[in-house]
């Protein structure tokens, strides 16, 4: 099973732009990467998902470069409600078998 | 997500006590998921299920049980609760593969809001 590898935590101030980084140096060939988001006693939301290149949505973007043994989040202009923890997870969903890890706590400091 | 819904929300019980989480969701999905999370550990999956007669362990079953009673309904058992597994325990669902632009499949899981344990 592929395993990421993230900061533990982050700290940013309101208006900055945040990336983080995950390291997925065994993601298979049929392996997404999609980044969840969660606040304190809430279940995790998906934020966004991809397999190569760059994804953009309304609230983030991803870029993954071609070799796909990494990922970075981007958060443009965060604000304090962005403070929450961040997976990366990779895996093929078909499986069933994604792998959460540990997130990465973002910070968002006024 | 208020279309996942958990019940209890909160549970305090006794070692060796049998104990059942249920999830319900309306969204129609055929996938569900339990969870379980515990602090500094992130979530970790349990068991899931991709319809009602296709059940499967996830990385740490033992000590769980499940039922799938129906595409609606997936249910978590502790037979003799221990206090290690105390922890927050999270259910999701996912529609099932969808094919991208790209030819890949991928499948998105949304989360409910959530059962917290507590094993004495």
């Amino acid at each position: 099973l592929a395993k990421t590898t993230q900061p533990i935590s982050m700290d940013s101030y309101e208006g900055q732009e945040v990336n983080i980084t995950c390291s997925h140096n065994n993601i298979a060939t049929n392996d997404y990467i999609t980044w969840y988001q969660q606040f304190p006693s809430q279940g995790p939301r998906f934020i966004i998902q991809g397999y190569k290149t760059k994804v953009t949505n309304e609230v983030a973007s991803l870029f993954i470069p071609a070799d796909r043994k990494s990922s970075t989040l981007s958060l443009p202009r965060v604000s304090l409600s962005d403070t929450a923890v961040y997976y990366c997870l990779v895996g093929d969903e078909g499986r069933g078998n994604l792998i959460f890890g540990k997130g990465t706590k973002l910070s968002v400091k006024p | 997500d208020a279309d996942v819904t958990q019940t209890p929300r909160n549970r305090i019980t006794k070692t060796g006590k049998r104990i059942m989480l249920e999830c319900s969701q309306t969204k129609g999905h055929d996938r569900m998921y339990w969870y379980r999370q515990d602090p500094g550990l992130g979530l970790r999956l349990i068991y899931y299920s991709f319809d009602v007669k296709d059940i499967n362990k996830g990385e740490i079953s033992d000590g769980y049980s499940v039922s799938r009673q129906a595409q609606a309904k997936f249910s978590l058992s502790l037979e003799s609760a221990i206090p290690n597994q105390t922890a927050l325990y999270f259910c999701a669902t996912s529609p099932g593969i969808r094919y991208g632009t790209s030819g890949r499949s991928t499948d998105t899981q949304y989360f409910g809001p959530g059962t917290r344990l507590t094993v004495l």
